[in-house]
């Protein structure tokens, strides 16, 4: 079982439209929760994190974690064609010293006109 | 705040060679992290750095890499005797210390390497 796990998509989307997507974490300590996006060829760019169980809005982006189910969802309102990327989810758990991101392999997300 | 810098953007090398990669943190933060990326996948971990300190080395860093951050602020990754199977995209990442938000890692722009 990967530690991460996102469906690599692609998940297409009409403009306007809501995009859903989804990802499970194995590790029941982990405590921080991160979604970034990544255009290809390009580093990964923060977009949302998440702590607490419930949503938490940012604009059209809405994180929802729910730690007793392990998973984490982005939901992208009135979606639009620049948001066409791939989605990563990341999760951390902090150990003592030891602080490192654990990724999924990444959503990929077409928004078509 | 000029965000994580990464030198050279593209790193083109025979196998067999040496190859250095640098990365300049965001000046207020303290850790640091190299992550390596290949097609299709998410990074994955490598090693990080509190201050100059290694804290934790990933299994993946085989003893042809090293890392350094000799003076707490900028970090050098080494790869010798590169191998075609070294090709992807090292990422750098840097946080400050603490929980919550302030543990969030920002990535620079990567450096791509290409061994043929």
């Amino acid at each position: 079982q990967k530690e991460v796990e996102q469906n690599s998509g692609p998940l297409s989307v009409p403009e306007g439209a809501i995009a859903s997507l989804n990802c499970t974490y194995s590790d029941r300590g982990s405590q921080s929760f991160f979604w970034y996006r990544q255009y290809s060829g390009k580093s990964p760019e923060l977009i949302m994190f998440i702590y607490s169980n419930g949503d938490k809005e940012d604009g059209r982006f809405t994180a929802q974690l729910n730690k007793a189910s392990q998973y984490v969802s982005l939901l992208i309102r009135d979606s639009q064609p620049s948001d066409s990327a791939t989605y990563l989810c990341a999760v951390n758990r902090q150990t003592g010293t030891a602080s490192k991101l654990t990724f999924g392999t990444g959503t990929r997300l077409q928004v078509t006109l | 705040d000029t965000g994580v810098s990464q030198d050279p953007r593209h790193k083109i090398t025979k196998r067999g060679q040496n190859v250095t990669f640098r990365c300049d943190p965001i000046s207020e933060h303290n850790r640091l992290y190299w992550y390596r990326q290949t097609l299709g996948q998410g990074p994955e971990f490598l090693t990080y750095f509190q201050n100059e300190a290694q804290l934790e080395k990933s299994r993946l860093l085989s003893d042809r890499f090293s890392a350094e951050r000799p003076k707490g602020s900028f970090s050098t990754l080494e790869i010798q005797r590169t191998e075609q199977g070294d090709s992807a995209m090292y990422l750098c990442a840097s946080s400050t210390e603490g929980t919550g938000s302030k543990n969030i890692q920002y990535f620079g722009a990567g450096t791509r390497l290409s061994v043929l």
